[in-house]
């Protein structure tokens, strides 16, 4: 079984659509994150929630939005595509405290035209 | 605030080399530092970790000891392998329960 899914894996579409891009984790974690990785390989962390609540958000634009709907599942909604949104985005989840580890999804590659 | 330095890349070496990619980081209290690994076309998976000073963590014959007097948790192995090649990651996660990673440095193992 795979412990953290995301669907789609790729994802191309037109700019100014709106897109989601779902995440499952089957490993009973607490915590799931959604991160960033553009072209240089650099990870920025996004969003993430713990128990359905929102506990760290960056400076992202408010066209993204995360949407828990159970302790399992965190989807990102993006609004009004830009070509600056062309990247991997990566879900991640872990059971929290200091010496937890993070697993990661095998991340969705979005491309905006 | 916290956060990751790592040396920048890419590097490339040859097959049986000795690997070292640099890692320092700063912190309040006391964080546990981790290394990820991310093969070509995945995500990133746990490659090794140390929670307190002077831990070292291994796995797949890689090696990183937490220099808390240095703030360093350099990543190190013996002989690389061709299948090694992949970008690496260190990071630090802090007593916030708050992850940050560095920039990742890209190692190619040439035959």
């Amino acid at each position: 079984d795979t412990a953290v899914s995301q669907t789609p894996k790729y994802l191309v579409t037109q700019m100014g659509n709106d897109k989601s891009i779902k995440c499952e984790q089957n490993l009973g974690h607490d915590t799931m994150y959604w991160y960033k990785q553009d072209s240089k390989k650099f990870l920025k962390i996004m969003f993430s929630y713990n128990n359905k609540e929102l506990i760290i958000n960056e400076t992202v634009p408010n066209r993204f939005s995360p949407k828990s709907p159970d302790k399992a599942h965190l989807n990102l909604h993006i609004n009004s595509l830009e070509l600056g949104d062309s990247a991997v985005y990566f879900c991640a989840s872990s059971v929290g405290g200091r010496t937890d580890t993070q697993y990661f999804g095998p991340g969705t590659r979005l491309t905006v035209l | 605030g916290d956060s990751v330095t790592q040396m920048e890349g890419p590097v490339t070496l040859s097959e049986e080399a000795f690997l070292t990619i640099n890692c320092t980081y700063t912190a309040t209290g006391y964080p546990s530092l981790f290394w990820y690994v991310q093969y070509p076309g995945e995500g990133l998976q746990l490659l090794l970790k140390a929670t307190k000073a002077d831990d070292k963590g291994s796995n797949k014959g890689f090696e990183a000891t937490y220099r808390k007097e240095t703030t360093s948790f350099h990543l190190e192995k013996g002989s690389v392998q061709v299948s090694d090649s992949a970008v690496y990651f260190c990071a630090l996660k802090n007593t916030g329960n708050q992850f940050y990673f560095g920039t990742g440095t890209s190692l190619t193992v040439i035959p």
